[in-house]
């Protein structure tokens, strides 16, 4: 079965760019979710989707970063402009969905972002 | 909102010996709990998860963890550590209803010879 999947894995740019990280979920799972993770820090949530509905955004920083998932499947996250502190590994991650209680979430390699 | 706390971000132990990572949970409903382990430079991999039934769970690579209500923990352990087990732990809690994780700040793992 093929894992969760994250491109790029690494990208440098330079502060007040953008940049956007793509993520295909594992065949036939509902639920996909986006985590920052800082050098030294866990993953911090950022945003949840339930097929191509938000079910948690509390934590995303709207003003500069976005997410869409459009047909429920792949989804996208885009970083407008990007600052310093957005040096990080975002972390794609699926589950089958809520309604599985306890259900694993699967994590991606992780893309690899340095803001300079 | 529920949380977990790991206490101590470096372990050192010896190959052979006893691993024990702390894990504390603060939780307003029963709480689902994982251990998830993550090698440089790759994502993160479950070891083993509780839900509800069995306290004391078994998961890959010879990790076990017992979730204790009365002491709210969910400590991992492995009877003897081997070099292959140095890399970071991350213990974690379901965050909201959507069952998404909202993970501790983690535990290095070093295994010295």
């Amino acid at each position: 079965e093929a894992g969760v999947a994250q491109s790029p894995r690494y990208k440098i740019i330079e502060k007040r760019q953008s940049v956007a990280f793509w993520c295909n979920p594992i065949s036939g799972h509902a639920t996909l979710y986006w985590y920052q993770q800082i050098l030294g820090q866990g993953p911090k949530l950022l945003i949840q989707f339930q097929n191509n509905g938000v079910v948690d955004d509390s934590q995303l920083p709207k003003d500069r970063f976005s997410a869409e998932r459009l047909k429920g499947v792949d989804s996208t996250l885009k970083i407008q402009p990007a600052k310093l502190e957005d040096s990080a590994v975002y972390l794609c991650a699926s589950s089958l969905g809520p309604g599985v209680s306890g259900n694993t979430i699967y994590f991606g390699e992780g893309s690899w972002l340095t803001v300079v | 909102a529920q949380s977990v706390t790991q206490l101590g971000s470096h372990v050192s132990v010896s190959e052979g010996a006893l691993v024990l990572l702390r894990c504390n949970y603060s939780s307003s409903v029963p709480p689902y709990l994982f251990w998830y382990v993550q090698y440089p430079n790759q994502g993160l991999q479950l070891l083993l998860k509780y839900t509800t039934g069995a306290t004391l769970v078994k998961g890959i690579n010879g990790f076990e963890a017992e979730f204790k209500k009365s002491e709210t923990s969910f400590h991992l352990t492995k009877p003897s550590a081997h070099m292959s087990d140095a890399a970071e732990y991350f213990c974690a809690v379901n965050l909201n209803s959507g069952y998404a994780l909202n993970f501790g700040k983690g535990t290095s793992l070093l295994v010295t010879p």
